[in-house]
């Protein structure tokens, strides 16, 4: 039990669909994490959020849409997307501490498969 | 810029072999360093970490020592079980950088053989 858990853990959805991935972390953390695992490429960090605040976003295309209504729950919203989104979107949160490098506990994360 | 690299997989052991997987980086600050593990069909899972030089990192039998020398991490464990089957990723944060950012490798896929 990692403290993260994601919803859903499968998703399929084609390319004029919207949908929203979900995570929730119980750990007390105040900053979270999104991240797109792709098959022969490293992990790729796509969202950061700390204290609710949007504090990196590496260049992700628009049709991500994060949102972070609480520092317990973090969205990624999906509208359009391509083949090539397909992949494994991991979750994260750590205790934000200036200076002090920050151990990240991952969800189980979601795997997607856009057609 | 600041990079991990890990030995390319996938690497297959009988149980009971000794494991080595190697990792340098390149940083030009004083880096954290970790490994993290991913079990089939889970998320990752901090294994271990060191946050300064000759710091031993050690958790469920791995090991492995941070070599500012040799700019290494390398994963080892006396005695593999087919329970560590998994891919193992070797990554740093950069105390000089951006702390929330961490660089990670592609990964090593272990596969342990009864």
């Amino acid at each position: 039990e990692t403290g993260v858990t994601q919803t859903p853990r499968h998703l399929v959805m084609g390319m004029t669909n919207k949908k929203s991935l979900k995570c929730e972390q119980h750990l007390g953390h105040n900053a979270m994490y999104w991240y797109k695992q792709s098959a022969k490429k490293p992990l790729e960090l796509m969202f950061v959020y700390s204290l609710e605040e949007r504090v990196e976003n590496n260049s992700v295309p628009s049709r991500f849409s994060p949102e972070c209504p609480n520092s317990s729950h973090l969205f990624l919203h999906l509208h359009t997307l391509q083949p090539e989104d397909s992949a494994l979107y991991l979750c994260a949160s750590s205790q934000d501490i200036a200076g002090t490098p920050r151990e990240q506990f991952f969800g189980p994360g979601t795997r997607l498969t856009v057609l | 810029g600041d990079s991990v690299t890990q030995m390319e997989g996938p690497v297959t052991l009988s149980e009971e072999a000794f494991l080595t997987i190697n990792c340098t980086y390149t940083a030009t600050g004083y880096p954290s360093l970790f490994w993290y593990v991913q079990y089939p069909g889970e998320g990752l899972q901090l294994l271990l970490k060191a946050t300064k030089a000759d710091d031993k990192g050690s958790n469920k039998g791995f090991e492995a020592t941070y070599r500012k020398e040799t700019t290494s991490f390398h994963l080892e464990k006396g005695s593999v079980q087919v329970s560590d089957s998994a891919v193992y990723f070797c990554a740093l944060s950069d105390q000089a950088g951006n702390n929330r950012k961490l660089i990670w490798g592609l990964g090593t896929s272990l596969a342990v053989n009864p």
